[in-house]
């Protein structure tokens, strides 16, 4: 079936750093989603975007947080500067347009650990 | 508050048994969808089966059903005919409203199939 990929599955960096993380989406969905786990623990909303934009983010989302979707390319999760706080598993979904009733599908997550 | 509760942290159950996970949602919404995922060993999200507010008959996948009591606000998962490879977190998911907005998640309960 459809896949999203991410890119990569784990990423270390020192505190302070910049840090990209890469979501290919499903080729036809249009709504993107990042989503925060710690430890196996509850998935955490972050943010969704359509059509360029940010349309919802949570109080997670902090300032040194950013999304974007060049054309044809990845969606990317960006965190300057990262902080200890920022490891966890970051996971990416997408959806299909039209309406509620589509379910994201999910990326096998990337593992950011940050020293 | 949180949006949706799952009570059971974590279940055992022998093999080729039957197994119902609780799961509680809280919204004012009049139209709600509800999504039922799981979390393999390794990580993987994998969505399950999708209960749309509006209708009255249990959504069923295979050997995944629903039991949705939308008076008590209860959305039931029960998979029959259990086998080793259902051992996985499972996760109850809430989305408020028709729209491909966020999607909220209870904490999840393990559950062991055993031989």
């Amino acid at each position: 079936g459809p896949k999203v990929l991410q890119i990569p599955s784990h990423q270390i960096i020192d505190m302070g750093q910049m840090v990209t993380l890469n979501c290919d989406p499903v080729s036809n969905h249009l709504y993107f989603y990042w989503y925060k786990q710690i430890l196996g623990q509850q998935m955490e909303f972050l943010v969704n975007f359509y059509n360029g934009k940010v349309m919802e983010k949570s109080k997670l989302f902090k300032d040194q947080f950013s999304v974007e979707r060049p054309d044809g390319s990845y969606f990317t999760l960006k965190i300057q500067p990262t902080a200890l706080e920022d490891s966890a598993v970051y996971f990416c979904a997408s959806s299909l347009a039209g309406g509620g009733n589509q379910a994201p599908l999910f990326g096998e997550g990337t593992r950011l650990s940050v020293l | 508050a949180q949006k949706v509760t799952q009570t059971q942290t974590s279940i055992s159950v022998v093999e080729k048994t039957t197994v119902t996970m609780d799961c509680v949602y809280e919204t004012r919404d009049s139209s709600y969808f509800l999504f039922w995922y799981k979390q393999t060993a390794s990580g993987e999200i994998v969505f399950l089966i999708r209960q749309d507010s509006y209708k009255k008959e249990n959504a069923t996948v295979g050997h995944y059903s629903l039991n949705f009591q939308k008076p008590k606000s209860s959305i039931g998962l029960i998979i029959t005919a259990t086998q080793i490879e259902d051992s996985a977190v499972y996760f109850c998911a809430m989305r408020e409203g028709d729209s491909n907005n966020r999607i909220f998640f209870g904490d999840g309960t393990q559950l062991v199939v055993k031989p």
